[in-house]
């Protein structure tokens, strides 16, 4: 059983602040590691994805990768309150992509 | 490039009663993939097509969760004698070929609620 493990939280930043959100996996055979946003009721969109160690910076987002320990994060620098939203993280190992349960993250004004 | 394409959005049904949802993936897309989601939960795997071939199919998949992808462009899901447990979003995702950097993006999702 492939895991991807996520604290649920929900996790609470004030407006530009640095929000973390950590994620752990199982299966030392995972080749790459995304970073979804889901809006209640929405379906998850996208953010970046990384497959090698070290971080991946995108606008806001970076993504930080140590695949000894296996641990993938994610860390939004300057957090809005349009970030508030569930934070997915997925893991692809063979031809599937396997999902922790999500972290709530609420950015407050 | 309209994205990946789901329909019904929401679907009320009685116990029972069968039902099917539509995706149609992005144009380029070889690879599709249908997931579950519940309230509190991320997306399970429900199963994956390359092409026209089924290649995966969750052990979670009941006998009465059926999916085809006839001509490898859109894909049907059915479900069967619905059961209240079905209630579910039901996420279809499509990808290019294998790739590390490559991901899959979804539709907007099909909400199934079995009253």
């Amino acid at each position: 059983q492939k895991e991807v493990e996520q604290n649920s939280g929900p996790l609470s930043v004030p407006e530009g602040a640095i929000a973390s959100l950590n994620c752990t996996y199982s299966d030392r055979g995972s080749q790459s590691f995304f970073w979804y946003r889901q809006y209640s009721g929405k379906s998850p969109e996208l953010i970046m994805f990384i497959y090698s160690n070290g971080d991946k910076e995108d606008g806001r987002f970076t993504a930080q990768l140590n695949k000894a320990s296996q641990y993938v994060s994610l860390l939004i620098r300057d957090s809005q309150p349009s970030d508030s939203a569930t934070y997915l993280c997925a893991v692809k190992a063979g031809n599937q992509f396997y999902f922790g349960t999500g972290t709530s993250l609420t950015v407050i004004p | 490039d309209t994205g990946v394409s789901q329909n019904p959005r929401h679907k009320i049904t009685k116990r029972g009663q069968n039902v099917t949802f539509r995706c149609d993936p992005i144009s380029e897309h070889n690879r599709l993939y249908w997931y579950r989601q519940t309230l509190g939960q991320g997306p399970e795997f429900l199963t994956y097509f390359q092409n026209e071939a089924q290649l995966e199919k969750s052990r979670l998949l009941s006998d009465r969760f059926s999916a085809e992808r006839p001509k490898g462009s859109f894909s049907t899901l059915e479900i069967q004698r619905t059961e209240q447990g079905d209630s579910a979003m039901y996420l279809c995702a499509s990808s290019l070929p294998d790739g590390r950097g490559n991901t899959i993006y979804f539709g907007e999702g099909s909400w199934l609620t079995v009253v």
